[in-house]
């Protein structure tokens, strides 16, 4: 089934560790982008890429890095967790940046203790 | 800057009644409204999209409206079931920038 893959599930590692969230699409889509969910807050943008090998900051970038390798491929990297990254992370992609129909991975859930 | 809103922010109905989903925003110039359907520990899910041009989509027992110049977007879903019960968020596009989400309505229906 065509979509978006996220890895890990769900993930729970000590402040100060280093993370990479995983995610995969098979739609060919040019645009992918990664949001976290924190209740009473919603979904807000970390970053997002237009096409491999161009990124660009969203809303809350500070403490997240990411790369675009290829169009497949779009990891989030927080170099040194602190606890106020404990949140679920989406991943999603689009045919078109920004205006192109969104489409979401299953959400990766991460605990910084 | 652009602000949505859903009102209410949950809503319990019984299960075969017709209801309507709320969603606001603040800047009539959007390229193209989304709305989306999120399950408990889940992503979300696209339901319909809209384009600015459009009056409405309709899938299904979902049909959305768009009024720009008021500002308004509503989801209709029809002869509503249990396995309706979700949060919908509706999502806004403005051409050159990133979707301004709301916070979304939880729905629950009840057999």
């Amino acid at each position: 089934i065509a979509g978006i893959t996220q890895a890990p599930t769900s993930q729970i590692l000590a402040a100060g560790r280093r993370m990479t969230l995983r995610c995969t699409q098979d739609m060919r889509h040019n645009a992918m982008y990664w949001y976290r969910q924190d209740l009473g807050l919603g979904l807000r943008l970390i970053h997002y890429s237009n096409t491999a090998g161009t990124t660009g900051k969203g809303e809350v970038p500070d403490g997240y890095s990411v790369s675009r390798a290829n169009t497949d491929d779009f990891p989030l990297t927080l170099a040194s967790a602190v606890p106020s990254q404990t949140s679920v992370y989406f991943c999603a992609s689009s045919s078109q940046l920004w205006t192109g129909e969104l489409f979401f991975g299953e959400g990766s859930r991460l605990t910084v203790l | 800057k652009q602000e949505v809103t859903q009102i209410p922010a949950a809503l319990s109905v019984p299960e075969g009644e017709n209801l309507v989903l709320n969603c606001s925003f603040t800047d009539s110039a959007i390229y193209n409204l989304q709305w989306f359907r999120q399950d408990p520990g889940k992503g979300l899910t696209s339901l319909l999209l809209i384009q600015s041009s459009q009056r409405e989509q309709t899938s299904g027992r979902l049909n959305a409206s768009l009024d720009k110049s008021s500002g308004r977007s509503t989801l209709y879903i029809a002869a509503s079931q249990p396995g309706d019960s979700a949060t919908y968020l509706c999502a806004v596009n403005q051409a050159g920038t990133a979707l301004i989400f709301g916070k979304g309505t939880t729905l629950s229906v009840s057999s």
